[in-house]
């Protein structure tokens, strides 16, 4: 199989706590996973990504762990801003020739509450 | 760089009508994706080209979905005898074939059936 699951579907949370999401895909060809926030109204954009020769990556408050036994990857936002509330989009890839199809997980809707 | 386009950003038909969305790449970039996104099923993957050919259309509904890539610069995704469950953001990426395969996404073409 193809498919991501992604989970909370909703998020709510307090400003300056940190927020957690959690993907698991089932083609175990994957080896590229990036996260893509969708402000309202916008376009996604590409915020994070790992391949599969790490195991966690860390960017301007954003940290991402990928377990490939498990099959499963997280996003992990510290500080959480007003600014932060978004969808957003994990997804999975096989970075391979011809064959890199990014299969996107159905997306968390994250509120940081003042 | 204008980004990707997307043009019609907003197009409304009739139920049994048909729907023509244009999408023109970021220059230079070989990879070319379309995407549904609704509320319930988030971003569907639909279809890929690169380099112009088609690779990958296993998301596209058989009957009344197509899509073309005639030259680099553009890309269309036609929709036969619209259906109101056709209703949905429809949106269109660019990527490079190598290096990040970060995507980039067009401000998409909300279609409504009435």
């Amino acid at each position: 199989g193809e498919q991501v699951e992604q989970l909370p579907s909703i998020l709510r949370v307090q400003e300056g706590s940190s927020a957690s999401i959690n993907c698991t895909y089932e083609n175990s060809a994957s080896n590229y996973f990036p996260w893509y926030k969708q402000e309202p109204g916008e376009n996604p954009k590409l915020i994070i990504d790992i391949r599969s020769n790490m195991e966690r990556k860390q960017t301007q408050g954003l940290i991402v762990l990928l377990d490939k036994k498990a099959k499963r990857f997280s996003l992990h936002i510290t500080d959480t801003q007003p600014g932060d509330s978004a969808m957003y989009f994990c997804a999975a890839s096989p970075l391979v020739t011809n064959a890199y199809k990014v299969i996107f997980g159905k997306g968390t809707h994250l509120h940081v509450l003042p | 760089n204008a980004g990707v386009i997307q043009t019609p950003r907003h197009k409304v038909t009739g139920k049994g009508q048909e729907a023509t969305l244009w999408c023109e790449p970021i220059s230079g970039h070989s990879a070319v994706f379309w995407y549904r996104q609704t509320i319930v099923q988030g971003l569907e993957f639909l279809t890929y080209f690169r380099n112009q050919a088609p690779i990958d259309d296993s998301g596209m509904p058989k009957e009344r979905f197509s899509a073309q890539m005639p030259n680099q610069s553009h890309s269309t995704l036609k929709i036969q005898s619209t259906q109101p469950q056709d209703s949905a953001v429809y949106l269109c990426a660019s990527s490079l074939e190598w290096g990040a395969r970060e995507q980039y996404f067009g401000p998409g073409t909300r279609l409504t059936v009435l």
